[in-house]
C-alpha cells in the first residue's frame, strides 16, 4: 500500500511569515512529488511538482525534496491570506498511472 | 475556456436512484480519472482511462461505472445510490499516465448528497 502522511492539524501562521508543510510517503520508488493547493469548496491546483532531490523554487513557493529520508516539504514564504487553503501533498511513480494523495493540512494566514 | 468541465456541480438525490456525472476536457489530455473526496478531504482514486481504455480500477463497487466514449470524455454512472457515496467526485485529466510524472488537472467537482 503506498502512503502520503501529512502533519495532522492546521498551521496558522501570521501574514508575512514562513509556512512550513511536511509529508512523508512510504515508497522507495516514487519518483514524482507534487503539491496541490485547495480552497474550500473548490477544486485542487497544482502549484508545485519536484523530481530530483534538493530544492525548487517558484516565486514565493520552494519544495525540498530528500528521497533518502522519504519526505518532502513546501514552504510558503511572506504568508498571505490568500495562502489560506488545503494543501495536499501527491506523488507518483513509473508504471503506476495515478497519484496517491495525502490527507492534506490546511494553513490558516492571520493577517 | 474551461479546461475540463464536469457537470452537475450539485447533486442532490434519493437512495436507490440512478445517476451520472459528465466530464469532459479540451486540454488534448490522452488520460483521464475519476476521484472521489469524502468529507475528511481526502482523494482517492477510482477509475483512469487512457485514450478511452480503462487502466485502473480501484476497488470500488460496481454500482459505479465509468465510460469514455472518445479520450477527451469520461462519465460516471452510478446505480442504486447509497448513503456512503455522499462525497465530491472530481474528474480529472493528464498528459500521460504510467512514466511517474502524472500531472492532474482536476474540474470543479460534483457535490453529491445522497439522503
Amino acid at each position: 500500500q503506498k502512503e502520503v502522511e501529512q502533519n495532522s492539524g492546521p498551521l496558522s501562521v501570521p501574514e508575512g511569515a514562513i509556512a512550513s508543510l511536511n509529508c512523508t510517503y512510504s515508497d522507495r520508488g516514487s519518483q514524482s512529488f507534487f503539491w496541490y493547493r485547495q480552497y474550500s469548496g473548490k477544486s485542487p491546483e497544482l502549484i508545485m511538482f519536484i523530481y530530483s532531490n534538493g530544492d525548487k523554487e517558484d516565486g514565493r513557493f520552494t519544495a525540498q525534496l530528500n528521497k533518502a529520508s522519504q519526505y518532502v516539504s513546501l514552504l510558503i514564504r511572506d504568508s498571505q491570506p490568500s495562502d489560506s487553503a488545503t494543501y495536499l501533498c501527491a506523488f507518483s511513480w513509473y508504471g503506476n498511472n495515478r497519484l496517491a494523495f495525502g490527507k492534506g493540512n490546511q494553513v490558516v494566514v492571520i493577517p | 475556456d474551461t479546461a475540463v468541465s464536469q457537470t452537475p456541480k450539485y447533486l442532490v438525490t434519493q437512495m436507490g436512484n440512478d445517476k451520472s456525472i459528465k466530464c469532459e476536457q479540451n486540454l488534448g489530455h490522452d488520460t483521464m480519472y475519476w476521484y472521489k473526496q469524502d468529507s475528511k478531504k481526502f482523494l482517492k482514486i477510482m477509475f483512469s482511462y487512457n485514450n478511452k481504455e480503462l487502466i485502473i480500477n480501484e476497488t470500488v463497487p460496481n454500482r459505479f461505472s465509468p465510460k469514455s466514449p472518445d479520450k477527451a470524455h469520461l462519465n460516471l454512472h452510478i446505480n442504486s445510490l447509497e448513503l456512503g457515496d455522499s462525497a465530491v467526485y472530481f474528474c480529472a485529466s493528464s498528459p500521460q499516465a504510467g512514466e511517474g510524472n502524472e500531472k492532474l488537472f482536476f474540474g470543479s467537482g460534483t457535490q453529491l448528497s445522497v439522503l
